[in-house]
Protein backbone atom coordinates (compact mmCIF):
# COMPACT_ATOMS: atom_id res chain seq x y z
CA UNK A 1 0.00 0.00 0.00
CA UNK A 2 1.13 3.30 -0.71
CA UNK A 3 1.72 5.51 2.15
CA UNK A 4 2.22 9.10 2.52
CA UNK A 5 2.30 10.52 5.89
CA UNK A 6 2.68 14.32 7.03
CA UNK A 7 4.36 15.12 10.09
CA UNK A 8 1.44 16.88 12.08
CA UNK A 9 -2.59 16.57 11.95
CA UNK A 10 -3.33 19.86 14.14
CA UNK A 11 -1.06 22.46 14.07
CA UNK A 12 -1.57 25.98 16.13
CA UNK A 13 0.94 28.65 15.30
CA UNK A 14 1.32 32.61 15.51
CA UNK A 15 1.37 35.14 13.05
CA UNK A 16 5.01 35.97 11.93
CA UNK A 17 6.32 32.36 12.98
CA UNK A 18 7.88 30.36 10.38
CA UNK A 19 5.94 26.97 9.87
CA UNK A 20 6.98 24.24 8.38
CA UNK A 21 5.19 21.14 7.14
CA UNK A 22 6.79 17.66 6.07
CA UNK A 23 5.52 15.19 4.01
CA UNK A 24 6.89 11.81 3.09
CA UNK A 25 6.23 8.93 0.66
CA UNK A 26 7.03 5.15 0.35
CA UNK A 27 6.73 4.77 -3.23
CA UNK A 28 9.50 6.32 -4.79
CA UNK A 29 7.35 8.34 -6.60
CA UNK A 30 8.98 11.59 -8.49
CA UNK A 31 5.83 14.29 -8.53
CA UNK A 32 4.67 14.83 -5.17
CA UNK A 33 1.85 18.06 -4.59
CA UNK A 34 0.60 20.31 -1.45
CA UNK A 35 -2.76 21.37 -1.67
CA UNK A 36 -4.76 23.75 0.45
CA UNK A 37 -8.24 23.02 1.05
CA UNK A 38 -10.66 25.12 2.11
CA UNK A 39 -14.70 25.74 2.75
CA UNK A 40 -16.30 26.20 -1.02
CA UNK A 41 -13.14 26.51 -2.73
CA UNK A 42 -11.76 23.30 -3.13
CA UNK A 43 -8.30 21.94 -3.27
CA UNK A 44 -6.07 24.25 -4.91
CA UNK A 45 -2.78 24.04 -5.80
CA UNK A 46 0.25 25.45 -3.78
CA UNK A 47 3.38 23.84 -5.81
CA UNK A 48 4.24 20.62 -7.19
CA UNK A 49 7.83 18.95 -7.66
CA UNK A 50 8.48 16.14 -10.35
CA UNK A 51 12.28 15.89 -9.19
CA UNK A 52 14.84 16.24 -6.06
CA UNK A 53 15.22 20.01 -5.96
CA UNK A 54 13.03 20.35 -8.84
CA UNK A 55 9.53 22.81 -7.34
CA UNK A 56 7.16 24.77 -10.20
CA UNK A 57 4.28 27.07 -8.64
CA UNK A 58 0.68 26.56 -8.92
CA UNK A 59 -2.18 28.49 -8.09
CA UNK A 60 -1.50 30.29 -5.14
CA UNK A 61 2.59 30.18 -4.15
CA UNK A 62 2.22 33.64 -2.33
CA UNK A 63 3.28 33.25 0.95
CA UNK A 64 4.85 29.96 0.70
CA UNK A 65 8.15 28.00 -0.43
CA UNK A 66 9.14 24.32 -0.67
CA UNK A 67 12.21 22.02 -0.44
CA UNK A 68 12.71 18.93 -1.91
CA UNK A 69 16.15 17.24 -0.78
CA UNK A 70 15.26 14.02 -1.09
CA UNK A 71 13.19 12.07 -3.69
CA UNK A 72 10.67 10.79 -0.35
CA UNK A 73 10.36 14.11 1.25
CA UNK A 74 8.83 17.42 0.37
CA UNK A 75 7.99 20.10 2.51
CA UNK A 76 6.15 23.36 2.68
CA UNK A 77 7.41 25.96 4.53
CA UNK A 78 5.73 28.77 5.43
CA UNK A 79 8.02 32.13 5.82
CA UNK A 80 5.65 34.11 8.30
CA UNK A 81 2.51 33.01 9.14
CA UNK A 82 -0.60 35.11 8.76
CA UNK A 83 -3.89 34.70 9.59
CA UNK A 84 -5.44 33.84 6.07
CA UNK A 85 -3.14 30.86 6.21
CA UNK A 86 -5.34 28.97 8.74
CA UNK A 87 -6.42 25.77 6.59
CA UNK A 88 -6.25 22.26 5.84
CA UNK A 89 -2.88 21.40 4.16
CA UNK A 90 -2.74 18.12 2.24
CA UNK A 91 0.12 16.71 0.57
CA UNK A 92 0.53 14.15 -2.24
CA UNK A 93 2.50 11.75 -4.80
CA UNK A 94 1.63 10.62 -7.84
CA UNK A 95 1.59 7.31 -10.12
CA UNK A 96 0.33 7.39 -13.36
CA UNK A 97 -3.80 8.02 -13.09
CA UNK A 98 -3.79 8.13 -9.38
CA UNK A 99 -2.30 10.81 -7.01
CA UNK A 100 -1.93 10.02 -3.14
CA UNK A 101 -3.04 12.01 -0.37
CA UNK A 102 -1.72 12.20 3.17
CA UNK A 103 -4.52 12.74 5.77
CA UNK A 104 -4.16 16.44 6.22
CA UNK A 105 -2.43 19.10 8.59
CA UNK A 106 -4.86 21.30 9.99
CA UNK A 107 -3.18 24.64 10.34
CA UNK A 108 -4.40 27.48 12.56
CA UNK A 109 -2.60 30.78 12.42
CA UNK A 110 -3.84 32.90 15.53
CA UNK B 1 -8.14 28.14 -18.78
CA UNK B 2 -9.24 24.53 -17.13
CA UNK B 3 -12.29 24.32 -14.72
CA UNK B 4 -14.43 21.96 -12.92
CA UNK B 5 -18.11 22.93 -11.83
CA UNK B 6 -19.74 20.15 -9.26
CA UNK B 7 -23.07 20.44 -8.18
CA UNK B 8 -23.60 22.45 -4.87
CA UNK B 9 -23.95 20.67 -1.52
CA UNK B 10 -24.74 19.72 0.98
CA UNK B 11 -26.63 16.43 0.00
CA UNK B 12 -28.79 14.32 2.32
CA UNK B 13 -30.53 11.16 0.85
CA UNK B 14 -31.88 8.25 3.09
CA UNK B 15 -30.15 5.11 2.92
CA UNK B 16 -31.18 2.96 -0.46
CA UNK B 17 -31.84 5.76 -2.25
CA UNK B 18 -30.38 7.04 -5.36
CA UNK B 19 -27.56 9.25 -5.76
CA UNK B 20 -26.35 11.31 -8.43
CA UNK B 21 -23.97 14.23 -8.14
CA UNK B 22 -23.13 16.88 -11.11
CA UNK B 23 -19.69 17.20 -12.47
CA UNK B 24 -19.35 19.61 -15.81
CA UNK B 25 -15.77 20.66 -16.97
CA UNK B 26 -14.05 23.11 -19.27
CA UNK B 27 -10.87 21.87 -21.00
CA UNK B 28 -8.62 21.95 -24.02
CA UNK B 29 -7.52 18.63 -25.72
CA UNK B 30 -8.08 15.66 -23.93
CA UNK B 31 -8.37 15.08 -20.03
CA UNK B 32 -8.87 12.18 -17.90
CA UNK B 33 -11.62 12.77 -15.33
CA UNK B 34 -11.75 11.93 -11.72
CA UNK B 35 -13.83 11.30 -8.94
CA UNK B 36 -11.78 11.54 -5.51
CA UNK B 37 -13.68 10.68 -2.12
CA UNK B 38 -12.66 12.07 1.49
CA UNK B 39 -13.74 10.22 4.48
CA UNK B 40 -14.32 12.36 7.93
CA UNK B 41 -11.16 12.85 8.69
CA UNK B 42 -8.62 11.33 5.96
CA UNK B 43 -6.64 12.75 2.89
CA UNK B 44 -8.40 11.85 -0.57
CA UNK B 45 -8.39 8.83 -2.43
CA UNK B 46 -9.67 7.93 -5.90
CA UNK B 47 -12.75 6.36 -6.28
CA UNK B 48 -12.55 6.18 -10.11
CA UNK B 49 -11.85 7.35 -13.55
CA UNK B 50 -11.91 7.66 -17.20
CA UNK B 51 -9.45 8.63 -19.63
CA UNK B 52 -10.92 9.00 -22.82
CA UNK B 53 -14.41 9.64 -23.81
CA UNK B 54 -17.45 7.14 -23.48
CA UNK B 55 -15.33 5.51 -21.12
CA UNK B 56 -17.11 4.61 -18.11
CA UNK B 57 -15.20 4.41 -14.48
CA UNK B 58 -16.91 2.42 -11.39
CA UNK B 59 -15.94 0.89 -8.27
CA UNK B 60 -18.03 0.20 -5.39
CA UNK B 61 -21.45 0.60 -6.74
CA UNK B 62 -20.65 3.93 -8.04
CA UNK B 63 -19.92 4.84 -11.82
CA UNK B 64 -19.71 8.18 -14.05
CA UNK B 65 -19.18 8.68 -17.78
CA UNK B 66 -16.90 10.62 -19.59
CA UNK B 67 -19.21 12.34 -22.15
CA UNK B 68 -17.44 14.78 -24.38
CA UNK B 69 -20.44 16.20 -25.91
CA UNK B 70 -21.93 17.54 -22.65
CA UNK B 71 -18.52 18.02 -21.26
CA UNK B 72 -20.11 16.32 -18.25
CA UNK B 73 -18.76 13.51 -15.65
CA UNK B 74 -21.87 12.87 -12.85
CA UNK B 75 -21.24 10.52 -10.44
CA UNK B 76 -24.24 7.67 -9.97
CA UNK B 77 -25.26 4.96 -7.01
CA UNK B 78 -28.28 3.22 -7.28
CA UNK B 79 -28.68 2.73 -3.63
CA UNK B 80 -26.54 4.51 -0.98
CA UNK B 81 -25.33 3.45 2.28
CA UNK B 82 -24.46 5.22 5.18
CA UNK B 83 -20.82 4.66 4.78
CA UNK B 84 -20.83 6.65 1.97
CA UNK B 85 -20.94 9.48 3.88
CA UNK B 86 -18.32 11.86 2.49
CA UNK B 87 -17.34 14.80 0.33
CA UNK B 88 -16.86 13.59 -3.05
CA UNK B 89 -14.58 15.82 -5.26
CA UNK B 90 -14.85 15.47 -9.02
CA UNK B 91 -11.31 16.62 -10.78
CA UNK B 92 -9.18 16.52 -14.09
CA UNK B 93 -5.91 15.77 -15.83
CA UNK B 94 -5.47 18.41 -18.26
CA UNK B 95 -3.23 16.34 -20.34
CA UNK B 96 -4.67 13.11 -19.44
CA UNK B 97 -1.82 11.45 -17.47
CA UNK B 98 -3.22 11.95 -13.88
CA UNK B 99 -0.37 12.27 -12.52
CA UNK B 100 0.20 16.17 -13.25
CA UNK B 101 -1.13 18.76 -11.66
CA UNK B 102 -5.45 18.41 -10.91
CA UNK B 103 -7.93 20.60 -11.04
CA UNK B 104 -10.29 20.23 -8.85
CA UNK B 105 -14.03 20.99 -8.09
CA UNK B 106 -15.37 22.41 -4.79
CA UNK B 107 -16.48 19.52 -3.15
CA UNK B 108 -19.99 17.95 -2.64
CA UNK B 109 -20.60 16.62 1.34
CA UNK B 110 -22.61 13.47 1.22
CA UNK B 111 -24.91 12.70 4.27
CA UNK B 112 -26.61 8.86 4.43
CA UNK B 113 -29.40 8.89 6.79
CA UNK B 114 -30.23 5.50 8.18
Amino acid sequence: DVKVTQSSRYLVKRTGEKVFLECVQDMDHENMFWYRQDPGLGLRLIYFSYDVKMKEKGDIPEGYSVSREKKERFSLILESASTNQTSMYLCASSAPYEQYFGPGTRLTVT
Amino acid sequence: GNSVTQMEGPVTLSEEAFLTINCTYTATGYPSLFWYVQYPGEGLQLLLKATKADDKGSNKGFEATYRKETTSFHLEKGSVQVSDSAVYFCALSPRGFGNEKLTFGTGTRLTIIP
